[in-house]
């Protein structure tokens, strides 16, 4: 049973362009969830989807973010124009409906650096 | 008032002591609680839920849970240096979402 896998694991970016992150989440796994994390904090959502469908997004989530997980199964997490508070550890997790307390799993993360 | 609010430490404790890490949260209608562990660096690692009342057991570690008090614990047993990290604390809402909010985390220290 592999774990969610997340790609790239670092991404060094000049302020203005824009980056794509992957995330494959557990295989059987039908929820998966968005969360960005700075130095000190506990990780903040960002946005989740059951199956393809985007059932929540943070007011984290500005027009500059968009994720999608257009056939249930992988996701991608884009920022356009980026800025340097955009800097942070980007999470994804995922988790089963068919788990009592829907537990959530994280990948490794992305490491985003905008200089 | 923080939705979920942790000590953010450091907590120092010798090897071999026990460790207390204590969480407090403001839903109080909150149902599902867990404790994840995040060395320096790494992403979170989940290490115990906890959805009942009471104290739940794996191993070395033992979490509590308190809803009247609003309070969820976790006690580490025979600390090792290895269990120095961050420990975060998350808690889902009770509006039926998908989000998980997190503590800031405390910071634990165990000395050889």
């Amino acid at each position: 049973d592999t774990g969610v896998s997340q790609n790239p694991r670092h991404k060094i970016t000049k302020r203005g362009q824009n980056v794509t992150f992957r995330c494959d989440p557990i295989s059987e796994h039908n929820r998966l969830y968005w969360y960005r994390q700075t130095l000190g904090q506990g990780p903040e959502f960002l946005t989740y989807f059951q199956n393809e469908a985007q059932l929540e997004k943070s007011r984290l989530l500005s027009d500059r973010f968009s994720a999608e997980r257009p056939k249930g199964s992988f996701s991608t997490l884009e920022i356009q124009r980026t800025e340097q508070g955009d800097s942070a550890m980007y999470l994804c997790a995922s988790s089963s409906e068919l788990a009592f307390t829907y537990e959530q799993y994280f990948g490794p993360g992305t490491r985003l650096t905008v200089t | 008032q923080k939705e979920v609010e942790q000590n953010s430490g450091p907590l120092s404790v010798p090897e071999g002591a026990i460790a207390s890490l204590n969480c407090t949260y403001s839903d109080r209608g909150s149902q599902s609680f867990f404790w994840y562990r995040q060395y320096s660096g790494k992403s979170p690692e989940l290490i115990m839920f906890i959805y009942s009342n009471g104290d739940k057991e794996d191993g070395r570690f033992t979490a509590q849970l308190n809803k009247a008090s609003q309070y969820v614990s976790l006690l580490i047993r025979d600390s090792q240096p290895s269990d120095s990290a961050t420990y975060l604390c998350a808690v889902y809402g009770s509006s039926n979402t998908g989000k998980l909010i997190f503590g800031q985390g405390t910071t634990l220290q165990v000395k050889p």
